[in-house]
């Protein structure tokens, strides 16, 4: 079984601070993927990488970086942290096909910005 | 722009069939993902379609139109568990997965 792992569940941070989400998976996958999932709106793609050390920006790159210095490990990073990034972040990943290949999710991590 | 389209909210009663749609504008086309998500958790993958037709997996079905934009999930035999959102997503030219809003789906007894 697939097993994407992340580091919170749920966190509470205040404005400005600099936050770090990790994303961990355990099979090997080449690809992975941060996305945002708000009330009313489908996922939003952050960033994604489909090899260690290359990243490519999704749809809504503002506000964050992203890391990957290893296969299994995919973390993402608000620099300074704003009220509208308060949402359900969602780690994924798949093989090395993306025609194809399934995205498996993490549990995801609801970040509060006080 | 790209748009998916699907319904907010549906509800069915346990044992019935109920049928969601999706209807999509994107720029290209290499398949349709239907993922199943549980209040609180992770979406989980249902199924794919890249050809015309149905296909079907137990309980659950899903249906494609390349040339109409459109595909339906189709689950039959409802259980209260099916209560969950269910998301539509399309693989676009550049092979990135565009989204849906979701639609979710209430069980009554």
């Amino acid at each position: 079984d697939v097993k994407v792992t992340q580091s919170s569940r749920y966190l509470v941070k205040r404005t400005g601070e600099k936050v770090f989400l990790e994303c961990v998976q355990d099979m090997d996958h080449e690809n992975m993927f941060w996305y945002r999932q708000d009330p009313g709106l489908g996922l939003r793609l952050i960033y994604f990488s489909y090899d260690v050390k290359m990243k490519e920006k999704g749809d809504i790159p503002e506000g964050y970086s992203v890391s990957r210095e290893k296969k299994e490990r995919f973390s993402l990073i608000l620099e300074s942290a704003s009220t509208n990034q308060t949402s359900m972040y969602l780690c994924a990943s798949s093989l090395a096909d993306l025609s194809t290949d399934t995205q498996y999710f993490g549990p995801g991590t609801r970040l509060t910005v006080l | 722009g790209q748009n998916i389209d699907q319904p907010t909210e549906m509800t069915a009663t346990e044992g019935a069939i109920v049928q969601i749609n999706c209807t999509y504008q994107t720029s290209g086309f290499n398949g349709l993902f239907w993922y199943q998500q549980h209040a609180g958790e992770a979406p989980t993958f249902l199924s794919y379609n890249v050809l015309d037709g149905l296909e079907e997996k137990g309980r659950f079905s899903s249906f494609l139109s390349r040339s109409k934009g459109y595909s339906y999930l189709l689950l039959k035999e409802l259980q209260m568990k099916d209560s969950a959102s269910y998301l539509c997503a399309v693989l676009d030219s550049n092979y990135q997965l565009i989204w849906g809003a979701g639609t979710k789906l209430i069980i009554k007894p």
